[in-house]
């Protein structure tokens, strides 16, 4: 069953501007990661937030984790169409709580950058 | 390093007929996983290996579905007898618990089509 579940589905914007995608999970978790997928590609790991953890940045990308609501939200800052593709949040559930490797993704929220 | 290589990348069979998908891992890896992708159900994991060992396969669907991993650099998902239902996208990924405690590696993905 999903974990994560990624908001909106889909989002269309200009090269540029900043794209937001939102993620909520209904369980504690270990950590929370982001994969890009471009079409017709595997998946490609961009950033991991732990749960002790409420912001990180890496390039262009900024996650913010809060786990007392158990959201997540991607920002892509000045969007290139580039990044034009779906994004996933995965959740690694704590140990204590059976979680081990497994990634529990949801379903995905498709960006178009449009040139 | 060449990532982590599925073959084929496009399969089309008949119902009835026995589908082997394969994967190389990334040299060094000692985990392994096999997800299946499709719009309805997203991406979900069948089961994953460490060194060699299937460790969870509470997500493979039926017994028509087998995996094996007879050494540290190949596996295979094997469907046999292949249904229209498992048309799907399958992807394999591999991780190096020492260098990425939980990033995963993904695989170009096998299409797979059943008539």
């Amino acid at each position: 069953s999903q974990q994560g579940e990624e908001d909106p589905q889909a989002l269309s914007i200009q090269e540029g501007e900043n794209a937001t995608m939102n993620c909520s999970y209904k369980t504690s978790i270990n950590n929370l990661q982001w994969y890009r997928q471009n079409s017709g590609r595997g998946l490609v790991h961009l950033i991991l937030i732990r749960s002790n953890e409420r912001e990180k940045h890496s390039g262009r990308l900024r996650v913010t984790l809060d786990t007392s609501k158990k959201s997540s939200s991607l920002l892509i800052t000045a969007s290139r169409a580039a990044d034009t593709a779906s994004y996933f949040c995965a959740t690694v559930l704590p140990y204590a709580q059976g979680g081990s490797e497994k990634l529990v993704f949801g379903k995905g929220t498709k960006l178009t950058v449009n040139p | 390093d060449a990532g982590v290589i599925q073959s084929p990348r496009h399969e089309v069979t008949e119902m009835g007929q026995e589908v082997t998908l394969r994967c190389k891992p990334i040299s060094g890896h000692d985990y392994l996983f096999w997800y299946r992708q499709t719009m309805m159900r997203g991406l979900e994991l069948l089961i994953y290996f460490n060194n060699n060992v299937p460790i969870d396969d509470s997500g493979m669907p039926e017994d028509r579905f087998s995996a094996k991993m007879p050494n540290a650099s190949f596996s295979t998902l094997k469907i046999q007898p292949s249904e229209p239902r498992d048309s799907a996208v399958y992807f394999c990924a591999s991780r190096n618990r020492r260098t990425s405690p939980y990033e995963q590696y993904f695989g170009p993905g096998t299409r797979l089509t059943v008539t």
